[in-house]
C-alpha cells in the first residue's frame, strides 16, 4: 500500500506476556519514528529511526521496550513483560527523513490492552 | 523539553461555520516551527499545516490557517466553512527544540464535532 502500514491493529496480552509490533513504512522514506498516545492524551515520543544512524532511543519509557529496523524498512517495537500501564496506541510514522522536522505520515496504530 | 498547551479540550461548531483552536508554547529557541495534526475516529494522524517562526506571512492550506503570534507564542489553527469531516481531534505540535528537531511535542488536544 501507499501509507504506512501497522500490524497488529488490536492487541490484547496479559501482564508479563512480550508484544511485538509492526511498521512498515512508506518506500523511500528515511526517517522512522514511534510514538505512543494513551488514551485522552497528545502523542509521547519514544524513538527514531534515520537510515544507517544510531535510533535516537530517548524517549523508550524503561528498558522493557526496545525497537529495531531492519534493512532500514520495516521496524519492529518490543515490549517485554507488559504492564497496565503499557496500555496505550503506538503511533509509528515515516519521513523523508533530515533533522528538519518535516511532515510525517503515520500509520493507523496499534492499540495495545494489557489485562 | 517544549511545552505546548491546548486549553479547549472539546469544541462543537455548526457546518458551514469557522472554528479557531487555540494553540499557545513555550520555547527558548529563535527559530521554530509549528504543526498542526488532525485525529479523525480511525486514529492516523494527518498533517494539516506547517508554519516556520521566520515566515512572515501566516500560512494557509486551503480550508486551514494559521494565526501566528510570535510574541504571545500562540498559534491557532482557523478552520473556515466547517465540514461533518471536519469532526476529528486536532493536535498542535513544535519540535522538541532545535537540535532534536524531528522530536515533536504535541499538546493534549482538541475534540472539535460538526453540527449539520
Amino acid at each position: 500500500g501507499a501509507g504506512v502500514s501497522q500490524s497488529p491493529s488490536n492487541k490484547v496480552t496479559e501482564k508479563g506476556k512480550d508484544v511485538e509490533l509492526r511498521c512498515d513504512p512508506i518506500s523511500g522514506h528515511t526517517a522512522l519514528y514511534w510514538y505512543r498516545q494513551s488514551l485522552g492524551q497528545g502523542l509521547e515520543f519514544l524513538i527514531y529511526f534515520q537510515g544507517n544512524s544510531a535510533p535516537d532511543k530517548s524517549g523508550l519509557p524503561s528498558d522493557r521496550f526496545s525497537a529495531e529496523r531492519t534493512g532500514g524498512s520495516v521496524s519492529t517495537l518490543t515490549i517485554q513483560r507488559t504492564q497496565q500501564e503499557d496500555s496505550a496506541v503506538y503511533l509509528c510514522a515515516s519521513s523523508f527523513g533530515g533533522r528538519v522536522a518535516g511532515e510525517l505520515f503515520f500509520g493507523e496504530g496499534s492499540r495495545l490492552t494489557v489485562l | 523539553a517544549q511545552k505546548i498547551t491546548q486549553t479547549q479540550p472539546g469544541m462543537f461548531v455548526q457546518e458551514k461555520e469557522a472554528v479557531t483552536l487555540d494553540c499557545t508554547y513555550d520555547t527558548s529557541d529563535q527559530s521554530y516551527g509549528l504543526f498542526w495534526y488532525k485525529q479523525p475516529s480511525s486514529g492516523e494522524m494527518i498533517f494539516l499545516i506547517y508554519q516556520g517562526s521566520y515566515d512572515e506571512q501566516n500560512a494557509t492550506e486551503g480550508r486551514y490557517s494559521l494565526n501566528f503570534q510570535k510574541a504571545r507564542k500562540s498559534a491557532n489553527l482557523v478552520i473556515s466553512a466547517s465540514q461533518l469531516g471536519d469532526s476529528a481531534m486536532y493536535f498542535c505540535a513544535i519540535p522538541e527544540d532545535c537540535s532534536n528537531d524531528y522530536k515533536l511535542s504535541f499538546g493534549a488536544g482538541t475534540t472539535v464535532t460538526v453540527r449539520a
